[in-house]
């Protein structure tokens, strides 16, 4: 079975802070892990993937296969990054490549 | 972009509901989530040109169709009070693969069964 954990359902830095956004996984074969996010009142929507290797917005995430992790990463956060992230796994390859979530941190950046 | 319909919904337990979705143009492959409060989405079913792709952990009553023009439905039978949640429905283009593939996201209908 496959599962995606979020430790955090809150986190709030101030304004120029670094940012962590925790992710694990447990998944039996290959897998390609995201980072959803959601501003307010809009739609879900991709952030990065780690297949990509691209930094968004600001933000990184490295797939750590040995500690089976996804941490999102930010070095200095800005007001505009207040959102809900997801972070999801889908299987690499196949034809149903449906998305597992977390259950989400809603991340406050402080003035 | 992906569009659902309608928005919101109310409903009674036992009763039965059809939600829809129109998929990105060009998308062939539809996706449906249930997204409880407080928590992320959970898969219910992928469909891939008409036919069934792929299925979460729900029950039979949870039903979908998905036609030629790329919209599709969600259909579920005896609503019960734990249906109640946002349903997300998900395009993504067929031949998305690795670097590409994506899931699009519609704004969701909130279901409220009581």
């Amino acid at each position: 079975a496959q599962r995606v954990t979020q430790p955090e359902k809150l986190l709030s830095v101030f304004k120029g802070a670094p940012v962590e956004l925790k992710c694990n996984y447990s998944y039996s074969g290959s897998p390609e892990l995201f980072w959803y996010v959601q501003y307010s009142r809009q739609r879900l929507q991709l952030l990065l993937r780690h297949i990509s290797r691209e930094s968004i917005k600001g933000f990184t995430a490295d797939l750590n296969k040995g500690e089976t992790s996804f941490h999102l990463k930010k070095p200095f956060a800005q007001e505009e990054d207040s959102a809900m992230y997801y972070c999801a796994l889908s299987p690499l390859s196949g034809s149903a490549r449906q998305l597992t979530f977390g259950s989400g941190t809603q991340l406050t950046v402080l003035p | 972009g992906v569009t659902q319909s309608p928005t919101h919904l109310i409903k009674t337990r036992g009763q039965q509901v059809t939600l829809r979705c129109s998929s990105q143009s060009g998308h062939n492959t539809v996706s449906w989530y249930q997204q409880a409060l407080g928590q992320g989405p959970q898969f219910i079913f992928q469909y891939y040109r008409e036919e069934e792709n792929g299925r979460g952990n729900f029950p039979p009553r949870f039903s979908g169709l998905q036609f030629p023009n790329d919209s599709s439905e969600l259909n579920v039978n005896a609503l019960e009070l734990d249906d109640s949640a946002l349903y997300l429905c998900a395009s993504s283009p067929e031949e998305g693969r690795g670097l590409s593939y994506e899931q699009f996201f519609g704004p969701g209908t909130r279901l409220t069964v009581l």
